[in-house]
C-alpha cells in the first residue's frame, strides 16, 4: 500500500492564482481531513470528510474548498491564493469510528508559498 | 470547545537524560488521546492511543500515560535519534470524530 499520497510536494503561487492540492489514500478509509501547519501554531483543521459526498468545515476553512466524489480522493482547492495561505498542508485519513478510536495516517505534506 | 495544551514548547536534553512531555486537555468526554512523532519535513507518525485514565503504553524508550486531565510522554535515556516534534491530539465524544491537535513539543537530544 502507498498509504496517503500528496501532490505536489512544493508549489509557489502568485497572489490571486488558484490551484488544487491532491490527496489520495489506498486504505479504504472513510475519514479524510486537511490540515495546515504553521510555525508555533500546530496542526489546524481546514476541512474534513466522513465519507464520499460528505464534507464539513474545520477550524480555518476560509479561502479553501473541498469535495469528495470517491473514497480514495480528497482534493483541496485554493480559490484565490493569498500570502496568508503560505503554509505546509497535510492530508490525513483514518478508518471510521466504530467504538474504537483509530489513528490518522498522514501524507508527506505540500509546502506552499504564495508571493 | 476542545482544547489541547502541550508543554514545554521546546526541550533540550543530553543523551541519557530522562524527562517528560505534558499534554493537558479539556474535552466534553474523551474518546481517545493520540501521540504522534513528527520529523522535520515529514508528516506526523502515529505512536500511541490511550483511551481511559490509568492506561499506559510503551514503545522502546517512550511511555505514555493518561489521567482525566492530562497525558505524559516519558522519555527514558533518550538518544539523538529521538529528536523530533511530539504532537498530542484528542478525539472527543460527539462532534466530528476528527482529533484536535496541540501545538507540539520540539525535542532535541544532544549526544
Amino acid at each position: 500500500n502507498a498509504g496517503v499520497t500528496q501532490t505536489p510536494k512544493f508549489q509557489v503561487l502568485k497572489t490571486g492564482q488558484s490551484m488544487t492540492l491532491q490527496c489520495a489514500q489506498d486504505m479504504n478509509h472513510e475519514y479524510m481531513s486537511w490540515y495546515r501547519q504553521d510555525p508555533g501554531m500546530g496542526l489546524r483543521l481546514i476541512h474534513y470528510s466522513v465519507g464520499a459526498g460528505i464534507t464539513d468545515q474545520g477550524e480555518v476553512p476560509n479561502g479553501y474548498n473541498v469535495s469528495r466524489s470517491t473514497t480514495e480522493d480528497f482534493p483541496l482547492r485554493l480559490l484565490s491564493a493569498a500570502p496568508s495561505q503560505t503554509s505546509v498542508y497535510f492530508c490525513a485519513s483514518s478508518p471510521r469510528w466504530t467504538g474504537k478510536s483509530y489513528e490518522q495516517y498522514f501524507g508527506p505534506g505540500t509546502r506552499l508559498t504564495v508571493t | 470547545e476542545d482544547q489541547v495544551t502541550q508543554s514545554p514548547e521546546a526541550l533540550r536534553l543530553q543523551e541519557g537524560e530522562s524527562s517528560s512531555l505534558n499534554c493537558s486537555y479539556t474535552v466534553s468526554g474523551l474518546r481517545g488521546l493520540f501521540w504522534y512523532r513528527q520529523d522535520p519535513g515529514k508528516g506526523p507518525e502515529f505512536l500511541f492511543t490511550l483511551y481511559s485514565a490509568g492506561e499506559e503504553k510503551e514503545k522502546e524508550r517512550l511511555k505514555a500515560t493518561l489521567t482525566k486531565k492530562e497525558s505524559f510522554l516519558h522519555i527514558t535515556a533518550p538518544k539523538p535519534e529521538d529528536s523530533a516534534t511530539y504532537l498530542c491530539a484528542v478525539q472527543a465524544r460527539g462532534g466530528s470524530y476528527i482529533p484536535t491537535f496541540g501545538r507540539g513539543t520540539s525535542l532535541i537530544v544532544h549526544p
